[in-house]
């Protein structure tokens, strides 16, 4: 139940495309769901997240989408850039117990 | 600047001896992490704590032994128990008891080799 599954765990777009990860939780406890970049030899860095009283966060070329009754959601590149390469960990926290469950990573690689 | 500092870069241990990591906040966090990367297999937790001198098991504990005798500290053992410590090592902290507590935020890593 502590378990966050994401896919794919790599993921090839062309430059200018729209990158997709999904991720999927089964705890209903979980309250907060961000995602991280991180770059090869880096520490992950947080990205965006959002609450699951929102359906929608976006922020700048980054979108979370959150299906609530289907307990999934994920997050959606707009117009993929080299720079975009990197691997991105989805994440679920339940804030009263200040655990933080990560999902497997996606390995992005935008082709220039 | 603040953040959260992790040290050496790049560790190597002979198989038998006992290594320490060491990772320092002055973020004001209550809660720091330790996690093992490995190639595709994503973050796994170590250990944690919440608060000065209390920590928990994560997920791979074995192995492994901490302490958090200072808030902003939360050096990790690697000790001779451990049998495949090669990894990268990620050291994060949070703020606690409230919705921004999944809002971790990482350290550099230690990549440690055993030779």
């Amino acid at each position: 139940q502590q378990q966050v599954k994401q896919s794919p765990q790599s993921l090839i777009v062309q430059k200018g495309g729209i990158s997709i990860i999904n991720c999927a939780y089964e705890n209903t406890a979980f309250d907060y769901f961000p995602w991280y970049q991180q770059f090869p030899g880096k520490g992950p860095a947080l990205l965006i997240a959002i609450r699951p009283d929102v359906s929608e966060k976006k922020e700048g070329r980054f979108t979370i989408s959150f299906n609530k009754s289907a307990k999934q959601f994920s997050l959606h590149i707009m117009d993929s850039q080299p720079g975009d390469s990197a691997t991105y960990f989805c994440a679920a926290s339940n804030s009263s117990a200040s655990k933080i469950i990560f999902g497997s990573g996606t390995r992005l690689s935008i082709r220039p | 600047d603040g953040g959260i500092t992790q040290s050496p870069k790049y560790l190597f241990r002979k198989e038998g001896q006992n290594v320490t990591l060491s990772c320092e906040q002055n973020l004001n966090h209550d809660a720091m992490y330790w996690y093992r990367q490995d190639p595709g297999q994503g973050l796994r937790l170590i250990y944690y704590s919440q608060i000065v001198n209390d920590f928990q098991k994560g997920d791979i504990a074995e192995g492994y032994s901490v302490s958090r005798e200072k808030k902003e500290s939360f050096p990790l053992t690697v000790t001779s128990a451990q049998k495949n410590p090669t990894a990268f090592y990620l050291c994060a902290s949070s703020l606690q008891g409230n919705l921004l507590a999944a809002e971790a935020f990482f350290g550099q890593g230690t990549r440690l080799t055993v030779v």
